[in-house]
């Protein structure tokens, strides 16, 4: 089955400096890949995903790039606030025939104001 | 619409104890599955289903028991508890497959003793 890692499980930024959070997956076949954030006591919510046929999607602050050949996904915060504090988590999965979506570990992001 | 909605919030048992996590959704979502979180392991899937009448075991099934009888219920069943067991539940509803947003549950804090 599907394996992704993520990295780095903690990460400490300035507010106002940029974030980076990285997975890598093993199944050459997913095609489909999301990014969740938790808030400390909440539910995990959807901010970004990107499937295989684009290498990279932003969404005002937030982006995330894709290296299929890599088999790599990354996402992308910048101008930190605050309120990005949160636990992000990566997640994979075959968009077709296989509905099994793989999260990775997690990062703790703490923004220093 | 309420979303997903999960419960209990809270539950402790002692082991060897049973009970049911109750998931229902009312977004007409066809997709619905079942994470368990725990520290540095992020989120794990134990079931999930297509639609009515159709599930599959996730990633770590082994002691949980699920069914989809409606589009709107997935409840989860624990036969017999253990303290391996203890974790925070969420349930996760899509529209169609599990290779698009995922709406989830507020969770369900289990602690088996």
């Amino acid at each position: 089955g599907e394996n992704v890692e993520q990295h780095p499980s903690t990460l400490s930024v300035q507010e106002g400096d940029s974030a980076v959070i990285k997975c890598t997956y093993s199944d050459s076949a997913s095609n489909y890949f999301p990014w969740y954030k938790q808030e400390l006591g909440k539910r995990p919510q959807l901010i970004i995903d990107i499937r295989s046929n684009v290498g990279e999607k932003k969404d005002q602050r937030i982006a995330v790039t894709l290296n299929k050949t890599a088999k790599h996904f990354s996402l992308h915060i910048t101008e930190t606030q605050p309120e990005d504090s949160a636990v992000y988590f990566c997640a994979a999965t075959s968009f077709f025939g296989n509905e099994k979506l793989t999260f990775g570990t997690g990062t703790r992001l703490t923004i220093i104001p | 619409n309420a979303g997903v909605t999960q419960t209990p919030k809270f539950q402790v048992l002692k082991t060897g104890q049973s009970m049911t996590l109750q998931c229902a959704q009312d977004m007409n979502h066809e997709y619905m599955s079942w994470y368990r979180q725990d520290p540095g392991m992020g989120l794990r899937l134990i079931h999930y289903s297509v639609g009515a009448g159709i599930t599959d075991q996730g990633e770590v099934p082994n002691g949980y028991n699920v069914s989809r009888s409606t589009t709107e219920d997935f409840p989860l069943r624990l036969l017999s508890a253990a303290p391996s067991q203890t974790s925070v539940y969420f349930c996760a509803s899509s529209y169609l497959t599990g290779n698009e947003k995922l709406f989830f549950g507020s969770g369900t804090q289990l602690s088996v003793l």
